[in-house]
C-alpha cells in the first residue's frame, strides 16, 4: 500500500495482558521502524528492522518486549505482562532504504494503547 | 551522543503573526539530516521537511521556511502568517538511521 498501516488503532489491556501491535509497511520499503510516544510527547526509538532483520534493536526493553517482521506478513511488536507504563502510543514508519541516508520515514498512524 | 533540544514548550500566537520555532541538536556525525515533522490533535505525524547536513541552503515552502545553520548547531522553522490550522506540536529531528526527536513545542494559534 501507499501508507504505512497501524493496526489497531486502539487498544486496552488490563495489567498483565499481552498487547500486540502490527504495522504494514509501505510496498517496496526495506526498512521499518518502532517508536513509542509516552505522553509528555517524547518519543523513543524502539527496535528496526531490515527486510526481516533486526537492524537496530539498542532501544528495546530487554524484557517483555519482542518484534517481528515475517516474509508476506505484517511486523509485529509484542509486549507480554504489560505494565502501566507501558501505556503510549506506538508509531511504526516505513523507509524504502538507507543508502546514502535515509529516505524521509513515513509514519503510520499509531496505536494507542492502554494500559488499565 | 545525539540530541536534540526545542526549548519552547509552548507557544501562543494571535492568527497572522509570523511564529518561529526554535531547534539545537548535537552529533558528531558530519553526516546527518535534519527534519520537522507536525503532530495535529488528531496525533498522526505529518512529514514537513527533510535537510541534509551538506545543504545549508534555507527552503521555503509557501508559507512555512527553514533556516538550517551549521555554525550554531540550528535548525529553525518559522511560519508566515500564522493559521488556526497550523495549531500542533512540532517535532524537530535529527536522524540517519534512525530518528531523534526533540520533546515537540505546542502551538497555540488563536483566532
Amino acid at each position: 500500500g501507499e501508507e504505512v498501516a497501524q493496526t489497531p488503532k486502539h487498544l486496552v489491556r488490563g495489567e498483565g495482558q499481552k498487547a500486540k501491535l502490527y504495522c504494514a509497511p509501505i510496498k517496496g520499503h526495506s526498512y521499518v521502524f518502532w517508536y513509542q510516544q509516552v505522553l509528555k510527547n517524547e518519543f523513543k526509538f524502539l527496535i528496526s528492522f531490515q527486510n526481516e532483520n533486526v537492524f537496530d534493536e539498542t532501544g528495546m526493553p530487554k524484557e517483555r518486549f519482542s518484534a517481528k517482521c515475517l516474509p508476506n506478513s505484517p511486523c509485529s511488536l509484542e509486549i507480554q505482562a504489560t505494565k502501566l507504563e507501558d501505556s503510549a502510543v506506538y508509531f511504526c514508519a516505513s523507509s524504502q532504504s538507507l543508502g546514502r541516508g535515509p529516505q524521509p520515514q513515513h509514519f503510520g498512524d499509531g496505536t494507542r494503547l492502554s494500559i488499565l | 551522543a545525539q540530541k536534540v533540544t526545542q526549548a519552547q514548550t509552548e507557544i501562543s500566537v494571535v492568527e497572522k503573526e509570523d511564529v518561529t520555532l526554535d531547534c539545537v541538536y548535537e552529533t558528531r556525525d558530519t553526516t546527518y539530516y535534519l527534519f520537522w515533522y507536525k503532530q495535529p490533535p488528531s496525533g498522526e505525524l505529518v512529514f514537513l521537511i527533510r535537510r541534509n547536513s551538506f545543504d545549508e541552503q534555507n527552503e521555503i515552502s509557501g508559507r512555512y521556511s527553514w533556516n538550517f545553520q551549521k555554525s550554531t548547531s540550528s535548525f529553525n522553522f518559522t511560519i508566515t502568517a500564522s493559521q488556526v490550522v497550523d495549531s500542533a506540536v512540532y517535532f524537530c529531528a535529527l536522524g540517519d538511521d534512525k530518528i531523534i526527536f526533540g520533546k515537540g513545542t505546542r502551538l497555540h494559534i488563536l483566532p
